[in-house]
C-alpha cells in the first residue's frame, strides 16, 4: 500500500564511505525528487527526475549522483560522505505541476 | 528566484485557540501553493493546496486562500488540538521540474 518508501529508514556510516538511499513509487507519477531536510527543518530541493531528465539543483554537491533504473525507482548515491552531509532525505513523486508530491518517510542520515 | 517565507516558530497555543500561520511568497507567473505538515519522526503530507489566485484549499479544519494582489497563502484553523501539534510548512510549485519550493517551517505547539 505504501506509495513511496525509502530504505533504509536510518544510516550511520563513517566519513568517507560512499552509500546509497532507494526510493521506490507505486503510483505512476512521471517525477521523482530528491529532498534535503537540515537540522534546522529546512527543506531543499536536490533533484528533479522526469522521463529520463534528470534536473539538477545547482549547489549539490556532485558527490551526489542520482540513479534513474526505471520511471518507478530513483536511488540516491553518495560518494565520499562528509559530516555535513548529515540530514533527512526525502524521496517525492508527482504526475505535474497541478498535483501533489507524495513524499517518503525520509531516509535520517547520520556521518560519524 | 522563487522563494517562500514562513513566520519563525515555534507558535505555542492552548487548546481550541485560533491559529495563523503566515506565508508570502515571491515568484514570477501563477504558482502552485501548498501547505504540508510534518508530524513527529514522520514524512511530509499533503496538507491542503490551491493552484490559482482566490482559490481556498481546505482539510481537516485547515484553511487558506491565494491571494495573488498580497502574494500570500496564510494557514488558519478555527479550533486547533493537541494532535496538531507538527511542523508545518508552506511550499510554491512553479517552472521546469516540477520542483517544491519550501518555506523554512513553523512549528506548531498546543497544550492541553
Amino acid at each position: 500500500d505504501t506509495a513511496v518508501s525509502q530504505t533504509p529508514k536510518y544510516l550511520v556510516t563513517q566519513m568517507g564511505n560512499d552509500k546509497s538511499i532507494k526510493c521506490e513509487q507505486n503510483l505512476g507519477h512521471d517525477t521523482m525528487y530528491w529532498y534535503k531536510q537540515d537540522s534546522k527543518k529546512f527543506l531543499k530541493i536536490m533533484f528533479s527526475y522526469n522521463n529520463k531528465e534528470l534536473i539538477i539543483n545547482e549547489t549539490v554537491p556532485n558527490r551526489f549522483s542520482p540513479k534513474s533504473p526505471d520511471k518507478a525507482h530513483l536511488n540516491l548515491h553518495i560518494n565520499s560522505l562528509e559530516l555535513g552531509d548529515s540530514a533527512v532525505y526525502f524521496c517525492a513523486s508527482s504526475q505535474d505541476r497541478n498535483t501533489e508530491a507524495f513524499f517518503g518517510q525520509g531516509t535520517r542520515l547520520t556521518v560519524v | 528566484g522563487d522563494s517562500v517565507t514562513q513566520m519563525e516558530g515555534p507558535v505555542t497555543l492552548s487548546e481550541e485557540a485560533f491559529l495563523t500561520i503566515n506565508c508570502t511568497y515571491t515568484a514570477t507567473g501563477y504558482p502552485s501553493l501548498f501547505w504540508y505538515v510534518q508530524y513527529p519522526g514522520e514524512g511530509l503530507q499533503l496538507l491542503l493546496k490551491a493552484t490559482k489566485a482566490d482559490d481556498k484549499g481546505s482539510n481537516k479544519g485547515f484553511e487558506a486562500t491565494y491571494r495573488k494582489e498580497t502574494t500570500s497563502f496564510h494557514l488558519e484553523k478555527g479550533s486547533v488540538q493537541v494532535s496538531d501539534s507538527a511542523v508545518y510548512f508552506c511550499a510554491l510549485r512553479k517552472g521546469a521540474g516540477n520542483m517544491l519550493t519550501f518555506g523554512g517551517g513553523t512549528r506548531l505547539m498546543v497544550k492541553p
